[in-house]
């Protein structure tokens, strides 16, 4: 069974600094999808950005990219010039496409609490 | 905007009285999710539907169930509420095998209390 591990529970850093979160997981699969989602204070969970496995460029969005390393099942995410509103919860998710029943479900891990300092 | 929708925000139930989630969608998605998320945790999924294929998670309790009566809407019904029920649910959907680009979208969930 895949597991994702994000191993900084809380990080917190000035506004307009760069922080960069860490993500490990462990799979056997070739063919895979990584995910960093974005949970805000009572607010709804959206993607921040997507890595398919097959790519070796590294996804990037705006202030966001990320940091894939197969070899070494890493996937950081990096977010320059941070912003007040990048305070949030930020989960770390792995996805087999072809997982069973045409699901493809998201291998979560525990997140990590960023806050962004004024 | 296409979205995800939930629908009440905020639920409190009495302890052992039923209580329905709904969760409706106007992205056309084939997959519905149901996910049970506690304070500062990762969401856990509780069980999904492909079309009209229900697929329960193996350790979700059976006072869980769910219905999807259409491709739009999805509820989560819980037979009787106990007080580790607490928590914030949240319905979240996907295009489907094969359909890509695989990620998930979610709603903004709805917080229940059990009192």
């Amino acid at each position: 069974a895949q597991t994702v591990t994000q191993s900084q529970p809380e990080m917190s850093v000035q506004e307009a600094e760069t922080v960069t979160l860490s993500c490990t997981y462990d799979t056997s699969e070739n063919n895979y999808y990584l995910f960093w989602y974005k949970q805000p204070p009572s607010r709804q969970m959206i993607l921040v950005i997507r890595q398919e496995a097959y790519k070796q460029q590294n996804a990037t969005e705006n202030r966001f990219s990320v940091n894939f390393q197969k070899a070494a099942k890493s996937f950081s995410l990096k977010i320059s010039d941070s912003q007040l509103g990048d305070t949030a919860m930020y989960f770390c998710a792995f996805m087999n496409p072809t997982g069973a029943q045409g699901a493809q479900k998201l291998v979560f891990g525990q997140g990590t609490r960023l806050t962004i300092n004024p | 905007d296409a979205m995800v929708i939930q629908n009440p925000r905020y639920q409190v139930t009495q302890f052992g009285k039923p209580v329905t989630l709904s969760c409706s969608q106007t992205l056309n998605h084939n997959v519905m999710y149901w996910y049970q998320q506690k304070s500062s945790q990762a969401p856990k999924l509780l069980f999904h539907y492909y079309d009209k294929d229900f697929n329960n998670e193996a350790d979700t309790p059976d006072n869980f169930q769910s219905r999807r009566p259409n491709t739009s809407f999805c509820f989560l019904d819980i037979r009787s509420p106990g007080l580790g029920d607490a928590a914030m649910y949240l319905c979240a959907t996907s295009r489907g095998r094969a359909l890509g680009p695989y990620e998930q979208y979610f709603g903004p969930g709805t917080r229940l209390t059990v009192t």
